[in-house]
């Protein structure tokens, strides 16, 4: 079956940990994505990649890296300099970054602060 | 920028009961508008889109929303509804003006459905 995959399910990070958040997809997908939601927030973007070993700043980067070096996995490191990392984090892909592309979403690691 | 209003945080109905979930976005030249649909402790799932033509689009699961350029809304609604639509709705849109390929999501409203 295509689709996203996300791993772990939960992560715990302790104070001045760096950790880092796996997403793989097997759709063949050019574009993906890094959500964060916290309740009553709605999601908002981190970072997105519309090509292999290309990615763009989404509303809310700082504390977060990327990289892209295939076209499946899109790893998210949540940093020390991230001060308040606890969320739901989502994974997307798309086709392509066009606005009419209907964005897949794996399903999510809830990272919680030791 | 786009913005997207969801002017309900919570909406709880009974079954078989009606019920709309409103979502209101900036006005734009051009845009195409989503929901999507969020079961408990799930990633996010498409439930309908609206990209041109017909202001009425509908999902296979009974839901539905009208395009309203006028008023820029796009509200979903479902004349009937189960237990099983229990869930969190986002409203999302995007647009063309600026290059903008991005999708900006409402807050959502949670939908809960009681026997």
């Amino acid at each position: 079956d295509g689709g996203i995959t996300q791993s772990p399910k939960y992560l715990f990070r302790k104070e001045g940990q760096n950790v880092t958040l796996s997403c793989e997809q097997n759709l063949n997908h050019d574009a993906m994505y890094w959500y964060r939601q916290d309740p009553g927030q709605g999601l908002r973007l981190i970072y997105y990649s519309q090509i292999v070993n290309d990615f763009q700043k989404g509303d809310i980067a700082e504390g977060y890296s990327v990289s892209r070096e295939k076209k499946e996995s899109f790893p998210l490191t949540v940093t020390s300099a991230q001060k308040n990392p606890t969320a739901f984090y989502l994974c997307a892909s798309s086709k392509g970054l066009a606005g009419t592309e209907t964005q897949y979403f794996g399903p999510g690691t809830r990272l919680l602060v030791l | 920028a786009q913005s997207v209003t969801q002017l309900d945080s919570q909406v709880p109905v009974f079954e078989e009961a009606p019920v709309e979930l409103r979502c209101n976005y900036s006005s734009s030249v051009s845009v195409y508008l989503f929901w999507y649909v969020q079961y408990p402790n799930q990633g996010l799932q498409l439930l309908l889109k609206y990209l041109s033509g017909s202001t009425l689009v509908e999902s296979i699961n009974g839901f539905e929303a009208e395009f309203n350029k006028s008023q820029t809304s796009f509200h979903l609604r479902k004349p009937s509804v189960h237990i099983s639509d229990t869930a969190e709705y986002f409203c999302a849109v995007s647009d063309t003006v600026g290059g903008s390929e991005k999708l900006v999501f409402g807050k959502g409203t949670k939908l809960t459905v009681n026997p």
